[in-house]
């Protein structure tokens, strides 16, 4: 069973534009949520988080939004630029329990 | 660089061996979780501890132990080898009380042939 949720395999966005990575979860219990990128022969980066008593959560380029009625968050970047191009994970975790579960992960592409 | 360390980058392998894989947490992080990335699927949780103690275990197959030792470095060790046990192997490292982001290390890539 999937509990966290990216349907998006792939997404290709024009640089200079927003890149909208989203990412749904069954798991009532999950209160922090994570996004971590990843480059090709390298571990997951830490980009930004989110605790479930909050709901936007912004650092430079990068916001994630939470809506915790429809379970679901999305990461967005303003603006895109081609070094942003990597697997983008979403991440969650319960109060109760140190371990990520993390979903599949979207290809973001940015083109010039 | 994320002060998580792995070695070896790379492992080849035949079915039925058994491999070491190594970790090293960023100075003074406590917690190393084990977390496996097979093709184009996410990170599975395998085994958690924490100060030389398993804290959790995720889906982890008999065939795989971990422990870390006391200058917290942790070792996975993978038994009886088949094919479908290629993968990417990262471990994390998180201080506790620090928050909720767990740090990667660059990951070990094993082959089984």
């Amino acid at each position: 069973d999937q509990q966290v949720k990216q349907n998006s395999p792939s997404l290709s966005v024009q640089e200079g534009r927003i890149s909208i990575l989203n990412c749904d979860y069954t798991n009532s219990m999950f209160d922090y949520f994570l996004w971590y990128k990843k480059y090709p022969a390298e571990g997951p980066t830490f980009l930004i988080s989110i605790s479930s008593i909050k709901d936007k959560n912004e650092d430079g380029r990068f916001t994630v939004f939470l809506n915790k009625s429809a379970k679901h968050l999305s990461l967005h970047i303003v603006p895109s630029q081609p070094g942003d191009s990597a697997v983008y994970f979403c991440a969650a975790k319960s109060y109760n329990t140190d371990k990520l579960i993390f979903g599949t992960g979207t290809r973001l592409q940015v083109f010039p | 660089d994320s002060g998580v360390t792995q070695t070896p980058k790379h492992l080849i392998t035949a079915t039925g061996q058994r491999v070491t894989l190594r970790c090293s947490p960023r100075s003074g992080d406590l917690s190393v979780y084990w977390y496996q990335q097979s093709l184009d699927q996410g990170l599975q949780f395998l085994i958690h501890y924490y100060n030389g103690e398993e804290r959790a275990k995720g889906n982890i197959l008999e065939r795989f132990s971990a422990q870390q030792f006391p200058d917290l470095h942790s070792e996975l060790n993978l038994s009886s080898l088949e094919l479908g046990d290629s993968a990417l192997y990262f471990c994390a490292s998180t201080a506790r009380g620090e928050g909720n982001e767990q740090f990667f290390g660059p990951g070990t890539r094993l082959t089984v042939l």
